[in-house]
């Protein structure tokens, strides 16, 4: 349980400016992804998925694209605000045995500046 | 949104204690979850269920042991609670057939 670093990537933006959150998955059978939303001292919450089937999809100030040829996936917030700031997390799922499972990456610290 | 309970919410506790985390849902699901999260790190899967008495090891090792005896109730326990086990504990539920994961608000354990 020790930690190895602390060194989350950060993402300053101002607030009203668009936010670009990327991350690189890693197993090209994954055929789901989701995007969480962390806030300090709270559990992940859901904010967007995409099936590998598609390249982009829409929800209510974010989208998410999905880039199957090199593997990347991205989450973008339209005018970001003050209550945007978490860190956020990808996860790819990967279908196992009886059930699924998801692998999260490392996340991003996103910072709206007033 | 998923009603998931964990408690309790912080522990502090010595070193060599057994301990318990709780994480309820009230939303019927059968596949439930146990992550490990170091602070600004990843989520790491410690333990999983795909249903009462399915209880399966995750991809990080860990010396916590899991019980799925009721559908709702998927508690973790450590038998001899050691520094290196200070860490967050998150637990999350998901519905059949769905990969979308809803999550608790976590247990912050620190052992002295």
């Amino acid at each position: 349980g020790e930690s190895v670093g602390l060194h989350l990537p950060t993402l300053s933006v101002q607030e009203g400016d668009n936010s670009i959150i990327n991350c690189a998955y890693s197993n090209s059978a994954s055929d789901y992804f989701i995007w969480y939303k962390q806030e300090s001292g709270k559990g992940p919450q859901f904010i967007i998925d995409i099936r590998s089937n598609m390249d982009k999809r829409q929800g209510q100030r974010v989208t998410v694209l999905l880039n199957k040829t090199v593997k990347h996936l991205s989450l973008q917030i339209a005018a970001t605000q003050p209550g945007d700031s978490a860190v956020y997390f990808c996860a790819e799922n990967r279908v196992t045995g009886g059930g699924n499972k998801l692998t999260f990456g490392t996340g991003t610290q996103l910072k709206v500046e007033l | 949104e998923a009603d998931i309970y964990q408690t309790p919410r912080y522990l502090v506790i010595g070193t060599g204690k057994k301990i318990t985390l709780e994480c309820s849902q009230t939303m019927g699901h059968d596949k439930m979850y146990w992550y490990q999260q170091d602070p600004g790190m990843e989520l790491h899967l410690i333990h999983y269920s795909y249903g009462v008495n399915s209880t399966e090891k995750g991809d990080l090792s860990s010396e916590s042991t899991v019980s799925r005896i009721r559908t709702e109730h998927f508690p973790l326990t450590l038998e001899s609670a050691r520094p290196s086990h200070t860490s967050q504990y998150l637990c999350a539920s998901s519905e059949p057939h769905r990969y979308e994961q809803y999550f608790g608000p976590g247990t912050r354990l620190t052992v002295t």
